[in-house]
This record gives C-alpha cells, sequence and structure tokens, in this order.
C-alpha cells in the first residue's frame, strides 16, 4: 500500500470551497483509478485515467467532480463547490496493466465538509 | 437488489476459529472474484483473487467461489486477533475488470485474544 502515495491524507474544507486530492501511482503503473467510500458504504468507483487520457468516468458525478492524470505529475480529482455530501474517504489505486492486473490502493484522503 | 450483498456485521469471535465471510452477487457477468482486507483508517489491500468457479487456498485463506448460486466465501482457518480488520469482496466482469470493480460495504471481523 506504501507504494501509491495519496495526501493529503486529512482534508477540511467548508461547503463552497474546493478540495484537490493528489495520488501518485506505484512506479511503473500508468493505470490511476479513483474510488470513493462514504461512510456505511462499500468503495464505488469513480473514474479511471491513464496518462493525459480519461478512460472511463462513468462513475464520476456529473458536475463539480472532475479528474486528470497529466503527463508529468500526480493525478489530481477534484471538487468544486463541495457539500456536506461529499464527506468520504477518497482511494487512489494503481496497477501496471489496465485489464485485471492487481489494484493497489493508497491509503486515502478523507475529506470532511462543515 | 443490489449487485453484490455482504453480510453486515460485525463479527467477533475467540482466537483460533474458523471465520466464514460470505458475499451474494446478481449480476451474472462477474468473472472475478476477489477479497480484500482493509485495516482502520488504511486503503484496501488485495487478500485472495480467484476466477470463475472453484476454491483457492493461500496459507490460513480459503476463497470459494459458487457461481451457479451467486454466492461466493471466504474462510480463515486459526484466526489471528492479527486478522482482526474490515473484509471486503469485490468482483468484475471479464473485461476492463479494474475499471468495474463493484464492492460489497465490507464485514468488521474482531478477534478475541
Amino acid at each position: 500500500n506504501a507504494g501509491v502515495m495519496q495526501n493529503p491524507r486529512h482534508l477540511v474544507r467548508r461547503r463552497g470551497q474546493e478540495a484537490r486530492l493528489r495520488c501518485s501511482p506505484m512506479k511503473g503503473h500508468s493505470h490511476v483509478y479513483w474510488y470513493r467510500q462514504l461512510p456505511e458504504e462499500g468503495l464505488k468507483f469513480m473514474v479511471y485515467l491513464q496518462k493525459e487520457n480519461i478512460i472511463d468516468e462513468s462513475g464520476m458525478p456529473k458536475e463539480r467532480f472532475s479528474a486528470e492524470f497529466p503527463k508529468e505529475g500526480p493525478s489530481i480529482l477534484r471538487i468544486q463547490q463541495v457539500v456536506r455530501g461529499d464527506s468520504a474517504a477518497y482511494f487512489c489505486a494503481s496497477s501496471r496493466t489496465g485489464g485485471t492486473g492487481e489494484l493497489f490502493f493508497g491509503e486515502g484522503s478523507r475529506l470532511t465538509v462543515l | 437488489q443490489k449487485e453484490v450483498e455482504q453480510d453486515p456485521g460485525p463479527l467477533s469471535v475467540p482466537e483460533g476459529a474458523i471465520v466464514s465471510l460470505n458475499c451474494t452477487y446478481s449480476n451474472s457477468a462477474f468473472q472475478y472474484f476477489m477479497w480484500y482486507r482493509q485495516y482502520s483508517r488504511k486503503g484496501p489491500e488485495l487478500l485472495m483473487y480467484t476466477y470463475s468457479s472453484g476454491n483457492k487456498e493461500d496459507g490460513r485463506f480459503t476463497a470459494q467461489v459458487d457461481k451457479s448460486s451467486k454466492y461466493i466465501s471466504l474462510f480463515i482457518r486459526d484466526s489471528q486477533p492479527s486478522d482482526s480488520a474490515t473484509y471486503l469482496c469485490a468482483m468484475s466482469p471479464l473485461t476492463g475488470a479494474n475499471s468495474k470493480l463493484t464492492f460489497g460495504k465490507g464485514i468488521t471481523l474482531s478477534v478475541r485474544p
């Protein structure tokens, strides 16, 4: 797990502010996934990215959420105008391949919206 | 009906007990079945991975898949306090698997010394 680095680990925002969560995949991994874990809920897929490409964003809310994985630097999950319902743990995972290769998760970023 | 249902727990057992964790699912397209272990405030880590029906054993852990019943299980033998964690079942269809993982809610297991 230590191989996938997420920051910040904890983030507190007031309603209406922006949250930016960063993820650096494991070395040699070019596939990045974001999952959200709401209280008392299972992990839910949000988005799958490769360098400079969004491959599958079928789990992303239509508004306020966006993700990118630039050629250089970490993947970023951006939440604009946060609301209390966005409070959750956001996990990033990476894999070497995009098929059925093992997913390695980071320790998560816990967002609290006041 | 949710795609993946997992016994809600929590579950508390004495050290040395055999633990049985179960999930049922409704989507017959699922082909890959996984169990993840998540310690408190940590990310999930892959514990067991099976394809299609059958059993797979790894040390004290056995994963079992019954596709005809749409039912998967994880057995832990000789449970240890270090096994105390939340266990998540996950499954995916044949293609594009990693982006289509569907997780159960997880069950929290506590092994008492």
